[in-house]
């Protein structure tokens, strides 16, 4: 299958901005997504980019994709306690019905 | 890496029958597995966490006798939609762990179509 790799742990200080990075292998991919799981929940999509976008910006969130190396970023500005959770990057397989999931990065926001 | 295989990827059932879905970490023991279903607007709602030997957890609003979970083996798990019905169509995906260090690693997911 797709291989979707992330850094598993990420710390920083309120305030700042994070930076959470994917890699992918799969160049056929559609749309690529980000997820949080807070603590005890399900899966919350987060934003989304279509491959054809380098970049999409909601409010706090940056997403950048760099699709010749295949790799995808999730920026935080301002982060803020409530921001720790699990962050997946996922994305959809050619078929259009298949879902390749990063292993999950996990922030910890220090006040 | 981890591997996680999920089977079927697709399934179409008629009402009413029960559908069996597999997940399997093939080259880690999972002692933790867990099973989501994909809902409009494509966030994945957690359905159930399941330990290996034990009874699984469901989310509240999550029907237990429907939905069965069973985790026989750190590297398998099922999840069966018994006497399913067509709101049940849906994609559902597992993931698995072998603890909170590891990572979780995920399934490709089941395309469930309930005509």
């Amino acid at each position: 299958g797709e291989d979707v790799e992330q850094s598993l742990f990420l710390s920083v200080r309120e305030g700042d901005s994070s930076v959470i990075n994917c890699t992918y292998t799969d160049s056929s991919s559609t749309y690529l997504y980000w997820y949080k799981q807070e603590p005890g929940a399900g899966l919350q999509l987060l934003t989304y980019i279509f491959s054809n976008m380098d970049m999409k910006q909601d409010q706090r969130l940056t997403v950048l994709l760099n699709k010749k190396d295949k790799h995808l970023s999730l920026r935080i500005a301002d982060t803020q306690t409530g921001d720790s959770a699990i962050y997946f990057c996922a994305e959809i397989g050619n078929t259009g019905n298949q879902f390749y999931f990063g292993t999950g990065t996990s922030l910890t926001v220090i006040p | 890496g981890a591997v996680v295989s999920q089977h079927p990827s697709r399934v179409i059932c008629k009402s009413g029958t029960s559908v069996k879905i597999e997940c399997r970490s093939l080259d880690f023991q999972a002692t933790t597995m867990f099973w989501y279903r994909q809902f409009p607007k494509k966030s994945l709602m957690l359905m159930a966490t399941s330990n290996e030997g034990s009874k699984a957890t469901y989310e509240q609003g999550v029907e237990k006798d429907k939905f069965l979970i069973n985790h026989a083996s750190l590297t398998l798990s099922t999840l069966t939609v018994t006497s399913a019905h067509p709101e049940d169509s849906s994609f559902y995906i597992c993931s698995a762990t072998a603890g909170v260090l590891e990572g979780y690693t995920f399934g490709s997911g089941t395309r469930l179509t309930v005509v």
